[in-house]
């Protein structure tokens, strides 16, 4: 079974600080990783996916197969980064898609 | 563009009656797939659809079932609502996740359901 665990229900920082969103996964294949981001009154939207080892917005993440983990990461948080973020998994099939808790990141002024 | 359009955004039912949520794409999209949000627990895939016909078990489908008649519309029913239901259900589509054609995941805007 695949499962996706995000450590940190909330997390909070300071404009300007570094930012990391923690996200383990477990799934005896190779997986393939993404990151969701609900902001404010909008639908959710993917934010990266691993396979493309993209910056978007300032974030990256790098997917370590050793330690199971897909941390999301920015050096400079800014206040608009203020959303919910999820983790997601999808299996070699590519038919199901399974989503962390979720993290509620606040960027404070 | 439409993209994920889901009927209604709003629903408050009694414990017992049942409903359907409706959810349409217009992307011509494979999949189709519906879920729970909760607070705390992410969102919990219920069922989901690989083509015009098909649908299969999610994480959490008991008290739900699911019809796929036409590709672009998938259905979701509720035959006998319970507080336990009360939730926010989002559908989303894509052509796959993985793979060759690792595309992503269109969501739906959602519908707030209480069950009363």
């Amino acid at each position: 079974a695949q499962r996706v665990t995000q450590p940190e229900k909330l997390l909070s920082v300071f404009k300007g600080a570094p930012v990391e969103l923690k996200c383990n996964y477990s799934y005896s294949g190779s997986p393939e990783l993404f990151w969701y981001v609900q902001y404010s009154r909008q639908r959710l939207q993917l934010l990266l996916r691993h396979i493309s080892r993209e910056s978007i917005k300032g974030f990256t993440a790098d997917l370590n197969k050793g330690e199971t983990s897909f941390h999301l990461k920015k050096p400079f948080a800014q206040e608009e980064d203020s959303a919910m973020y999820y983790c997601a998994l999808t299996d070699s099939s590519g038919s199901r898609l399974t989503f962390g808790e979720g993290t509620q990141l606040t960027v404070n002024p | 563009n439409a993209g994920v359009t889901q009927t209604p955004k709003f629903r408050v039912l009694k414990t017992g009656q049942s409903m359907t949520l409706l959810c349409a794409q217009d992307m011509n999209h494979e999949y189709m797939y519906w879920y729970r949000q909760d607070p705390g627990m992410g969102l919990r895939l219920i069922h989901y659809s690989v083509g015009e016909g098909t649908t299969a078990k999610g994480e959490v489908p008991d008290g739900y079932n699911v019809s796929r008649l036409k590709k672009q519309n998938f259905l979701l029913g509720l035959e006998s609502a319970a507080p336990s239901q009360t939730s926010v259900y989002f559908c989303a589509s894509s052509y796959s996740l993985g793979g060759a054609r690792n595309t992503e995941a269109f969501f739906g805007q959602g519908t707030r359901l209480t069950v009363v």
